[in-house]
């Protein structure tokens, strides 16, 4: 069955620390995509990433990069030098369709609360 | 703001009052989502409409019942509500079925819902 574990519940670093949040899922479509979202205490999820299936590059995005390797499904995201605005809730999701003739929809994580202190 | 719009952005309810939680985008998305959140639990798919037709309802009890007017609006019109259902109830939208998904959501900033 389709799932996506978010094992840290939640992570505390000092600011300037750099944080890996792991993300490792389960599929059986050989098409897939994965997200990142970020939820800040305001409440809104924010998109951050998306990456499909045959894509492993790795990517970065200033302070933000993602890790994908297919061979462990999982989808791991790095904060290098942490700064105190990136505390919130971050959310891995992958995209499924439950049924051959359903809808896609995101399967999520549970979360990581990650608490960067000053 | 996200282009999706949640109101009220507070709501406080007695368990017997009636009242209703509105979203609307102007992404030109046709999909919308109910997601309700609670503390400590994961999030919670509760309806999915495409093109105005509801094509999910994830055994949601009856006190919750959605309403989708058109692509770009959505309610969600709760009565006779229990304390259990305080949580977040966030709205997203998407490009339509099927595939819409794959491109990711966008989302509203939630109503933080209190039954007393």
């Amino acid at each position: 069955a389709q799932k996506v574990t978010q094992a840290q519940t939640e992570i505390s670093v000092v600011e300037k620390e750099d944080v890996t949040l792991d993300c490792v899922y389960e599929t059986r479509d050989t098409t897939y995509y994965l997200f990142w979202y970020k939820q800040p205490p305001s409440g809104e999820l924010v998109f951050l990433i998306r990456r499909n299936s045959f894509d492993e590059q790795n990517e970065i995005s200033g302070r933000y990069s993602w890790n994908f390797q297919k061979s462990t499904s999982s989808f791991n995201f790095t904060i290098t030098a942490s700064q105190v605005v990136d505390s919130a809730v971050y959310f891995c999701a992958l995209s499924e369709a439950k049924r051959m003739d359903s809808n896609y929809q995101l399967i999520w994580g549970a979360g990581t609360k990650l608490i960067i202190k000053p | 703001e996200t282009g999706v719009t949640q109101t009220p952005r507070h709501l406080v309810m007695g368990m017997t009052n009636k009242k209703s939680l509105k979203c609307e985008q102007h992404l030109g998305h046709n999909a919308m989502y109910w997601y309700k959140q609670s503390a400590k639990k994961p999030l919670e798919l509760m309806f999915v409409y495409n093109f105005k037709e509801q094509t999910e309802n994830n055994s949601v009890p009856s006190r919750f019942s959605p309403e989708c007017p058109n692509s770009s609006h959505l309610f969600l019109h709760l009565h006779t509500l229990q304390p259990e259902d305080s949580a977040l109830y966030l709205c997203a939208s998407s490009l339509g079925a099927p595939q819409g998904a794959n491109y990711g959501y966008t989302f509203g900033s939630g109503t933080r819902l209190t039954v007393v």
